[in-house]
């Protein structure tokens, strides 16, 4: 299993441009979530995705747009990049039972510059 | 408003020695806290958790101790060694609302 695997591992960006993030999971997760790390800080929950077709707002969805068509995929798109937008970002898959803890599975992340 | 909070930011230690990272929670719903490692250019990893009906669990080196009266979990590492020379996330969810609400990490470092 290759896991949660994200790509590009590192962009920069100029002002004004789009770009997507890819991130794909092989472990037949129903739940995805993109993440964003700003330094120093903790990871905030940018939007997520409890199944194919569903896709719901995280604390932090403004400058974003996500899709989920399959249940392996979970591109994240950003349409007019800002400086704001520099971070560090992680897309992550779990399958949480009920009862139990929700352990998410983290890919290596994508290092986005806007300039 | 930080629901989850780790209020030291880094920490150092002694190889062998033991480690011990704290974190607060302001939200009584919480009903799982989950531990998770980070590495330098790596994803968080999964290191342990406690759920709420519990006071202590144990993995190996790692303990995780909560406090429901006091909303405080520690988490023990002895004996600590250079490999655990990380960031470490505390994180907790409430109810079938599976979003994790992270804290700010602390960063630590075993000294050989």
């Amino acid at each position: 299993n290759a896991g949660v695997t994200q790509t590009p591992k590192f962009r920069i960006l100029k002002i004004g441009q789009s770009m997507t993030l890819q991130c794909a999971q092989d472990m037949n997760h129903n739940y995805m979530y993109w993440y964003r790390q700003d330094p120093g800080m903790g990871l905030k929950l940018i939007y997520y995705s409890v199944g194919a077709g569903i896709t719901d707002k995280g604390e932090v969805p403004n400058g974003y747009n996500v899709s989920r068509s399959t249940t392996e995929d979970f591109p994240l798109r950003l349409e007019l990049a800002a400086p704001s937008q520099t971070s560090v970002y992680f897309c992550a898959s779990s399958y949480p039972l009920a009862g139990a803890y929700n352990e998410q599975f983290f890919g290596p992340g994508t290092r986005l510059t806007v300039l | 408003d930080q629901q989850v909070k780790q209020n030291s930011p880094s920490l150092s230690v002694q190889e062998g020695r033991i480690s011990i990272l704290n974190c607060d929670y302001t939200n009584s719903m919480f009903d799982y806290f989950l531990w998770y490692k980070k590495y330098p250019a790596e994803g968080p990893t999964f290191l342990i958790s406690i759920s709420s009906i519990k006071d202590k669990n144990e993995d190996g080196r790692f303990t995780v101790f909560l406090n429901k009266s006091a909303k405080h979990l520690s988490l023990h590492i002895v004996p600590s060694q250079p490999g655990d020379s990380a960031v470490y996330f505390c994180a907790a969810s409430a109810g079938n609302n599976r979003k994790l609400i992270w804290g700010l990490g602390t960063s630590l470092a075993v000294n050989p």
